[in-house]
């Protein structure tokens, strides 16, 4: 079966310091990969995604980057945090081709301070 | 360009009372409609599913009916427990090219009372 880490769990940042979450994905090949963000209280915002390595497509334009180095990796990143950075990060994935269904990871709750 | 629209929280009910959280979306296409929960603290995980018109998805005693005529997908549940209290978004996913991503409602969240 398949399953989806992400790491850290929990981050507190302070502004201008850079970022790296990461998040892997067991048991399937060549997915399609997402970040999303969910700021207190709001819904989910799609700032990323990618369908096979080194292809990303940005979702918004801001100050956060994504990498796929491997075909189950997917990396966001800073190089300088804002205070707007703050929120819960979310990857996802699914299933090449035609299929809707995205599963998702456990989350990062980052804080910039 | 595609929404989706929920009715806003919180809801807060009884043990056992019946649930109803309002879905309804706009999109050009045919899309597939999902509702997601996240309990506290979590991810979202995918509740239940439908992939065209009249469709019923169901899980866990919860159901949603694919509404084409209304553009609804409203989350249904007859008697609600204590350990359902999360936050239930509905999203639909996006057939621009090939990204499939979700578009999501802003969730609602429910608590569930003793």
């Amino acid at each position: 079966s398949q399953t989806i880490h992400q790491w850290p769990a929990t981050l507190v940042q302070p502004v201008g310091s850079p970022l790296s979450l990461e998040c892997t994905v067991e048991g399937t090949s060549n997915p399609n990969l997402y970040w999303y963000r969910q700021a207190a209280g709001r819904g989910l915002q799609l700032l990323f995604y990618s369908i096979g390595i080194d292809q990303i497509s940005s979702e918004v334009p801001q100050n956060l980057s994504a990498s796929r180095p491997q075909d189950r990796q997917f990396i966001l990143s800073s190089k300088k945090l804002l205070l707007s950075d703050s929120g819960f990060y979310l990857c996802a994935w699914k299933m090449g081709g035609s299929t809707d269904t995205q599963y998702f990871g456990p989350g990062t709750r980052l804080t910039v301070l | 360009g595609d929404s989706v629209t929920q009715m806003e929280g919180p809801v807060t009910l009884s043990e056992e009372a019946f649930l109803t959280i309002n879905c309804t979306y706009t999109a050009t296409g045919y899309p597939s409609l999902f509702w997601y929960v996240q309990y506290p603290g979590e991810g979202l995980q995918l509740l239940l599913k439908a992939t065209k018109a009249d469709d019923k998805g169901s899980n866990k005693g919860f159901e949603a009916t694919y509404r084409k005529e209304t553009t609804s997908f409203h989350l249904e549940k007859g008697s609600v427990q204590v350990s359902d209290s999360a936050v239930y978004f509905c999203a639909l996913s996006d057939l621009n090219g090939g990204r499939r991503a979700l578009t999501f409602g802003s969730g609602t969240r429910l608590q569930v009372q003793p």
